[in-house]
């Protein structure tokens, strides 16, 4: 159980243009969920928290006209990276929180390279 | 504000040794602890979890104590194999279990 879905895998974009990853959980729902974003060798630093219809909260120096989030149902959360630049190529990771006996956990998904050309 | 130190990698071991990876955190409150693995090219597991002091998690040989007077929770393991090659990344949760705050992860490589 607690399988965390993204789609796609990998994905090449052209500089100015938008790109969308989908993170789907797949058998629970999740009324939260967090992009992550990975640089080559390094730990993992949140961008923002998604909560199932409200407004994502974003860490800060996250700019949020730039990576839109939408969480419009209780399995999908998508993350748009708007008009790409080659700065903008990483590895970002989504997961869903899922309450358990005493705390929280966090299910992740696969991940999504990203790169801009 | 919380944060996690790992030990810096990468760690390389011999098939079959004793492996030891150290994670202090800095927190308030009572935090929960994780160490999560990331094999190449895949997105990070839980490997196991403690939500209070003097717990231990353990999962696949992997053990590791929550340890409140040291602000500690070392992984260890008694005999790695080569498919333990990944990296490893120490995390803590607050109460509300909403921002996960990693550690910068340390790599493992296990030679046969």
């Amino acid at each position: 159980g607690a399988v965390v879905s993204q789609h796609p895998s990998w994905v090449i974009c052209k500089s100015g243009t938008s790109v969308k990853i989908e993170c789907r959980s797949l058998d629970f729902q999740a009324t939260t969920m967090f992009w992550y974003r990975q640089f080559p060798k390094q730990s993992l630093m949140l961008m923002a928290t998604s909560n199932e219809g409200s407004k994502a909260t974003y860490e800060q120096g996250v700019e949020k006209d730039k990576f839109l989030i939408n969480h419009a149902s209780l399995t999908l959360s998508t993350l748009t990276v708007t008009s790409a630049h080659p700065e903008d190529s990483s590895f970002y990771i989504c997961s869903a929180r899922v309450r358990t006996t005493g705390s929280y956990e966090q299910y992740f998904g696969p991940g999504t390279r990203l790169t801009v050309t | 504000g919380d944060s996690v130190t790992q030990m810096e990698g990468p760690v390389t071991l011999s098939e079959e040794a004793f492996l030891t990876i150290n994670c202090t955190y800095t927190a308030t409150g009572y935090p929960s602890l994780f160490w999560y693995v990331q094999y190449p090219g895949e997105g990070l597991q839980l490997l196991l979890k403690a939500t209070k002091a003097d717990d231990k998690g353990s999962n696949k040989g992997f053990e590791a104590t929550y340890r409140k007077e040291t602000t500690s929770f070392h992984l260890e393991k008694g005999s790695v194999q080569v498919s333990d090659s990944a990296v490893y990344f120490c995390a803590l949760s607050g109460i509300d279990g909403n921002k996960l705050v990693f550690g910068a992860g340390t790599i493992l490589r296990v030679k046969s």
